[in-house]
């Protein structure tokens, strides 16, 4: 069955530190990969996606993923995080080769600290 | 702007009560999903609907159902709340074969 592991919970970094949120997923095809993020009190908004072709795709806020087929991984990365960037983030995946049935990671929670 | 509006973002009900969760989106999408938000577990489907009157089961339907009897309009209906559904509901839309969803912001059911 397909999955998506978001193996980090709880992360914190310093601002204007790096970030890299990591994604795995199972799917034997090409998988639609998905980041998003949901701000407190919000629904999610869509970071960044991937359907084939460059395998590093950019995306809003400055976020950008990388595709590893090899790895089975969509990591998230951001090179200077900002405190509005705290937030929880999820990866998604299209169920059975679907772009928009989506399944879920559990997320990964973003702490800023000044 | 786009908009997926849920009317209520808090609620509290009774065991056995019957509840109904809407959500209107104006952006003519086809597709409509309710999803389900927990800790630690991510957000699991619940149903979805790929056109008016149309509907299909996703990872939880159990205990819920859905009513799409226009475009615009999803709704979400638990027959008899029990406290094992008490969570974060989240609505969503997109094109129908589009790679975005669009989210509300979520209603907040509480089952005492």
């Amino acid at each position: 069955a397909q999955s998506v592991t978001q193996p980090d919970i709880h992360i914190t970094v310093s601002e204007g530190a790096s970030l890299e949120l990591r994604c795995n997923y199972s799917y034997g095809a090409t998988p639609y990969l998905f980041w998003y993020v949901q701000s407190p009190g919000q629904g999610l908004q869509l970071l960044l996606k991937y359907f084939s072709g460059d395998t590093l795709v950019q995306g809003i806020k400055g976020f950008e993923a990388e595709f590893k087929r090899s790895q089975s991984s969509f990591n998230l990365r951001k090179p200077s995080v900002h405190w509005s960037d705290a937030a929880e983030y999820f990866c998604a995946v299209g169920r059975g080769g679907a772009t928009n049935k989506l399944i879920f990671g559990t997320g990964t929670l973003l702490a800023v600290q000044p | 702007d786009v908009k997926v509006t849920q009317s209520s973002r808090y609620l509290v009900k009774r065991t056995g009560e019957k509840v109904f969760l809407e959500c209107v989106q104006d952006m003519d999408h086809e597709n409509m999903f309710w999803y389900r938000q927990d800790p630690g577990l991510g957000l699991r489907l619940i149903y979805f609907s790929y056109d008016v009157k149309m509907k299909e089961k996703g990872d939880i339907p159990e205990g819920y159902s859905v009513s799409r009897e226009k475009k615009e309009r999803f709704s979400l209906i638990l027959e008899s709340a029990s406290t094992n559904q008490t969570s974060m509901y989240l609505c969503a839309s997109s094109f129908r074969e589009a790679g975005e969803l669009f989210f509300g912001e979520g209603s907040r059911l509480t089952v005492l």
